[in-house]
Formats: structure tokens, C-alpha cells, sequence
């Protein structure tokens, strides 16, 4: 299993630019969720979804557009790239069942994001 | 609102060490905690995870507790070594459902000193 992967690693955009961040997963995931992290702020939750089709909002979702078509897929898409969007962003995923071991949130590599 | 906190924010430790990583969170009604390590520059690693039934968790060397009543777990390393080196965070899940979020510590940084 490839597990959770994102593109691209690094970008960098010029304010007002759109792009959209990449990710997936092969393990039949149903709970995938985008985190970004920033200095001195932690890990926060922009959005999450529960099945292909069904998707809510975290902690800070304004600037930010997700949908869910697949299981496998998890797309964040930057309407309108500002400074403040300057951060790691990470998406995770994980089995989604009650149970021990199904709980367990894996974590994709990063995409470092630069807005000018 | 469940707020995790993680102290100290950086530790440095010699080679050999067992030691403790300290987590607290504010509401005692969670599902369960997890603690990751992230090395720089890379994503998260689940380490452990432990239910909310569970009194603790041991992957090698590792072994987490949680004590729900007094909002605390901690994440104990024996025989430190080199490689411990890393950021450790610990994450809570609240009891709203198995898809409830996670509420993220700050993390805390460790360096094993050769």
C-alpha cells in the first residue's frame, strides 16, 4: 500500500492565484480530513469527510473547497491563494469504524504552500 | 470547547535517559488519544493509541497511560537514544461519534543527545 499521498510537495503562488491540493488514499479509508499546521498554532482541522459525497466543515474552513466523488480521493482546492494561506498543509486518513485499531489517523507527507 | 496542552515545548535529554512526555487535555469525555511523532519536514506517525477504556498502551520501548478522570496521558520512553529525536504530539478524539475531530497538543520537541 502507496498509504496517504499528496501532491505537489512545495508551491509557491501569487496572491489571488487558485490551485488545488492533491490527495489520496488505497487503504478503502472512509474518514479522510485536511489539516494545516503553522508555527506556534498546532495542527487545525479545515475540512473533513465521512464517505464519498459527504463532506463538513473544522476549525477554519474560509478560503478552502473540498468535495468527496471517491473513496479514494480527498482534493482541497484554494479559491483565491492570500498570505495568511501560507502554511504545511496535511491530509489524513482513517478506517472510521468504532474499535481500536480502525481509529488510527494516518498522516500523508505534506505540501509546503507560499503565497507571495 | 477540548484543549490539549503539551509541556515543555522542547526537551533535550542525554543519550540513555528513560523519560516522560507530558499531555493534558481539558474535557475528561473522549473516545480516545493518540500520540504521534513527526520528524522535520515530514508528516505525522501514529505511535500509539489508546482507547478511552484502555489504562495504557506499549509498542517497544514505548508505552503510553491515560488517566481520563484527571485529563492527563503520558508518553513514556525507555533507553532514549539518538533516533528518539523528534516532535511527539498527542492528539484527543471527543465522544460526538465515531467521526468526531481530533484536538491536536502543540507538540513537544525532543533532542537525544549522543
Amino acid at each position: 500500500n502507496a498509504g496517504v499521498t499528496q501532491t505537489p510537495k512545495f508551491q509557491v503562488l501569487k496572491t489571488g492565484q487558485s490551485m488545488t491540493l492533491q490527495c489520496a488514499q488505497d487503504m478503502n479509508h472512509e474518514y479522510m480530513s485536511w489539516y494545516r499546521q503553522d508555527p506556534g498554532m498546532g495542527l487545525r482541522l479545515i475540512h473533513y469527510s465521512v464517505g464519498a459525497g459527504i463532506t463538513d466543515q473544522g476549525e477554519v474552513p474560509n478560503g478552502y473547497n473540498v468535495s468527496r466523488s471517491t473513496t479514494e480521493d480527498f482534493p482541497l482546492r484554494l479559491l483565491s491563494a492570500a498570505p495568511s494561506q501560507t502554511s504545511v498543509y496535511f491530509c489524513a486518513s482513517s478506517y472510521s469504524f468504532t474499535g481500536s485499531f480502525t481509529d488510527t489517523q494516518y498522516f500523508g507527507p505534506g505540501t509546503r504552500l507560499t503565497v507571495l | 470547547k477540548q484543549e490539549v496542552t503539551q509541556i515543555p515545548a522542547a526537551l533535550s535529554v542525554p543519550e540513555g535517559e528513560n523519560l516522560v512526555l507530558n499531555c493534558s487535555f481539558t474535557d475528561s469525555a473522549i473516545y480516545n488519544l493518540q500520540w504521534f511523532r513527526q520528524d522535520p519536514g515530514k508528516g505525522l506517525t501514529s505511535l500509539l493509541l489508546i482507547q478511552s477504556s484502555q489504562r495504557e498502551q506499549t509498542s517497544g520501548r514505548l508505552n503510553a497511560s491515560l488517566d481520563k478522570s484527571s485529563g492527563r496521558s503520558t508518553l513514556y520512553i525507555a533507553a532514549s537514544q539518538p533516533g528518539d529525536s523528534a516532535t511527539y504530539l498527542c492528539a484527543v478524539k471527543g465522544y460526538a461519534g465515531a467521526n468526531s475531530k481530533l484536538t491536536f497538543g502543540k507538540g513537544i520537541t525532543l533532542s537525544v543527545r549522543p
